[in-house]
C-alpha cells in the first residue's frame, strides 16, 4: 500500500539555524506531492507543492523542497528558521490508485531561542 | 466565502449522544474531504465528495459515521452514539477538483475539535 514515511516526530532547533524535515514515500510513478504546515489551533496551510519539472520546489515562507525520485524523497528546507516556524509539518502524496491525499504523521518543529 | 469554515469550532458531548459537524468549502470548489486527525496519529482520511456523490466511504471507521453533501456544497458528517475514542480534530478540505485528477491542492478549514466525556 502506498505510504509516507515522516522519520521525526519532533525537531528541535535554534532560531536562525538551517532546517531539513524529512519524507520518504512509496510509489511507483511520478508522484504529486506535498507540504503542508500545522500552527497550533489552525488548519492546514499549503507550504509547497511538485506535479512535475524542476525537482527544487520554492514555497511560502522562505521554505523549498526537493523531489528525488532515486531515493524516494521530497524533503523540506529552510536556510534559516524564525520562530514563527515552530508549527506542525505534513508531508503528503496524492494515491495512484483513487483520489485520496496519503498523509504522513507529521514532524512537529520546535524553535529554540 | 473566502476560505473553508467549520461550524462547531469546538463541540463537547456526553457519550452515546449524536453530534453533526458542518463544512462550508470555497464556493466552486467541486471535491471535499473529510478528516480526523488524532494526537499524534496524523490524519485519517473519512470520506470524500465529488459533488454531492461519495464515491468512497471505506475510510468511515464505523456505520455510526456518515456523511452527506447537499448541493454541491455545504457537507454534514455526523457521528451517531458517540464514543470517547472519537474524540479527535475533524478537519475538511476543499478542492478544485479531485485529488486523482491531478494539481489539485486542498483548501482546509481549520477543523472541529471534538470532545467526547
Amino acid at each position: 500500500a502506498q505510504s509516507v514515511t515522516q522519520p521525526d516526530i519532533h525537531i528541535t532547533v535554534s532560531e536562525g539555524a538551517s532546517l531539513e524535515l524529512r519524507c520518504n514515500y512509496s510509489y511507483g510513478a511520478t508522484p504529486y506531492l506535498f507540504w503542508y504546515v500545522q500552527s497550533p489551533g489552525q488548519g492546514l496551510q499549503l507550504l509547497l507543492k511538485y506535479f512535475s519539472g524542476d525537482t527544487l520546489v520554492q514555497g511560502i515562507k522562505g521554505f523549498e523542497a526537493e523531489f528525488k525520485r532515486s531515493q524516494s524523497s521530497f524533503n523540506l528546507r529552510k536556510p534559516s528558521v524564525h520562530w514563527s516556524d515552530a508549527a506542525e509539518y505534513f508531508c503528503a502524496v496524492v494515491s495512484n490508485r483513487d483520489d485520496k491525499i496519503i498523509f504522513g504523521k507529521g514532524t512537529r518543529l520546535h524553535i529554540l531561542p | 466565502g473566502a476560505g473553508v469554515s467549520q461550524s462547531p469550532s469546538n463541540k463537547v458531548t456526553e457519550k452515546g449522544k449524536d453530534v453533526e459537524l458542518r463544512c462550508d468549502p470555497i464556493s466552486g470548489h467541486t471535491a471535499l474531504y473529510w478528516y480526523r486527525q488524532s494526537l499524534g496519529q496524523g490524519l485519517e482520511f473519512l470520506i470524500y465528495f465529488q459533488g454531492n456523490s461519495a464515491p468512497d466511504k471505506s475510510g468511515l471507521p464505523s456505520d455510526r459515521f456518515s456523511a452527506e453533501r447537499t448541493g454541491g456544497s455545504v457537507s454534514t458528517l455526523t457521528i451517531q452514539r458517540t464514543q470517547q475514542e472519537d474524540s479527535a480534530v475533524y478537519l475538511c478540505a476543499s478542492s478544485q477538483r479531485l485529488a486523482g485528477a491531478g494539481k489539485a491542492e486542498q483548501f482546509f478549514g481549520p477543523g472541529t475539535r471534538l470532545t467526547v466525556l
